[in-house]
């Protein structure tokens, strides 16, 4: 039974705007969450993350809002960069065991 | 070398054959996590060691056997596999079994024939 969903398999943005990724999990244990990036042929990279007693996180470019209520994240990339083209994985922990989505791949057009 | 190594990169086997796949961190954790990845489906826990002990079996068949024989090396022997089992097999580390950011390895495409 999957427990965090990532609903939407693709994205695509053009430079400079917002990206914006959604998560959604059903496990309401889940006390920690996060988002990881992956690049072809190399393994995933901690992005940034987000406890449950918060509902906003920043850094930088990039922000995570959370919405317990919901059970709902989403990570905004503003501005988009050609860079940030890769997989992004929503992942959500309980008892230090981590729950992955399936993952948004964004294409950042020029 | 840094962060969290895996070999080999790719490998082709049959279902007969045994092979091993290899995990280094240099990052000096404590905990060492062998997920599966397979086309279109989420990263699925299959293992997890904390300081060289086996605190994690996620219903994992038995024909997937681990090693950890100290915190820095991590092993998945394979051994008469079914087709179903080709899929991306990633290492991961952290300082701790409840650290929260776990440091990934480039992963090992198998293919089993």
């Amino acid at each position: 039974d999957q427990q965090v969903k990532q609903n939407s398999p693709s994205l695509s943005v053009q430079e400079g705007r917002i990206s914006i990724l959604n998560c959604d999990y059903t496990n309401s244990m889940f006390d920690y969450f996060l988002w990881y990036k992956k690049y072809p042929a190399e393994g995933p990279t901690f992005l940034i993350s987000i406890s449950s007693i918060k509902d906003k996180n920043e850094d930088g470019r990039f922000t995570v809002f959370l919405n317990k209520s919901a059970k709902h994240l989403s990570l905004h990339i503003v501005p988009s960069q050609p860079g940030d083209s890769a997989v992004y994985f929503c992942a959500a922990i309980n008892d230090y065991k981590l729950s992955f989505g399936a993952g948004t791949t964004v294409t950042v057009r020029a | 070398e840094t962060g969290v190594t895996q070999t080999p990169r790719h490998l082709v086997m049959g279902m007969t054959n045994k092979k091993s796949l290899k995990c280094e961190q240099h990052l000096g954790h404590n905990a060492m996590y062998w997920y599966k990845q397979s086309a279109k489906k989420p990263l699925e826990l299959m293992f997890v060691y904390s300081l060289e002990e086996r605190v994690e079996n996620n219903s994992v068949p038995s024909r997937f056997s681990p090693e950890c024989p100290n915190s820095s090396h991590l092993f998945l022997h394979l051994h008469t596999l079914q087709p179903e089992d080709s899929a991306l097999y990633l290492c991961a580390s952290s300082q701790g079994q409840g650290d929260y950011e776990q440091y990934f390895g480039p992963g090992t495409r198998l293919t089993v024939t």
